[in-house]
């Protein structure tokens, strides 16, 4: 079947534009993640959506981060007057809970470039 | 809180040849999982193996299999018969009963696969 989708593959985009990244998780997930992978920071946690709870936003850096999960499928990335910092991969990843420790399946990713 | 630690930032092995990569976590919790994904220069990040902290024997898929010491707290990945697609990036990571679904991933280590 169709694994987890992302778009766009590649953003430029200058400093202080919002930009919006597309995650489609696999059909059937209930569980989606949102993680960065920055030169200087490794592959961090961002957001995580679990069916109809609250999410967890621990991991967004600044106010500038949002996210939302629309119909309990796709999600939408948002980043708000975008600095040189936020460049980056963004990875997203589904799960759901037929599989041991909730294993992830991660997307292609949307590279970030701010210029 | 969880921390993972690859402390081999490159590794490479001749074709056909083992290589071992390392990988220590820090955690108060009792039951977790591990896994070690793979993520090629397509930035797809694949899962490679997965072991659960109950369970003492080792996990093994093909010629891929780990060393678990949860004494120890660590967790190695031997790939045997190292062919040249097994080049890429690899990373540890830890999933806790506490960490609400998220993965804790180590820094990385570049495996280069000579011919």
């Amino acid at each position: 079947g169709a694994g987890v989708s992302q778009s766009p593959s590649n953003k430029v985009t200058e400093k202080g534009k919002d930009v919006e990244l597309r995650c489609d998780p696999i059909s059937g997930h209930t569980a989606l993640y949102w993680y960065r992978q920055s030169l200087g920071q490794g592959l961090e946690f961002l957001i995580y959506f679990q069916g109809n709870s609250a999410p967890d936003k621990s991991g967004l850096p600044s106010d500038r981060f949002s996210a939302e999960r629309t119909g309990g499928s796709v999600s939408t990335l948002t980043i708000q007057r975008t600095q040189q910092e936020d460049s980056a991969v963004y990875l997203c990843a589904s799960s759901t809970k037929d599989r041991p420790g909730y294993e992830q399946y991660f997307g292609p990713g949307t590279r970030l470039t701010v210029t | 809180a969880q921390t993972v630690t690859q402390s081999q930032p490159e590794m490479s092995v001749q074709e056909a040849e083992t290589v071992t990569l390392s990988c220590t976590y820090d955690t108060s919790e009792s039951d977790y999982y591990l896994f070690w994904y793979k993520q090629p220069p397509s930035r797809q990040m694949i899962l490679v193996i997965r072991q659960e902290a109950y369970k003492q024997q080792n996990a093994t898929e093909n010629r891929f299999s780990v060393n678990f010491q949860k004494a120890a707290k660590s967790f190695s990945l031997k790939i045997s018969d190292s062919q040249l697609g097994d080049a890429a990036m690899y990373f540890c990571a830890y999933l806790g009963e506490t960490s609400g679904s998220r993965l804790t991933f180590g820094e990385g280590t570049q495996l280069t696969v000579n011919p």
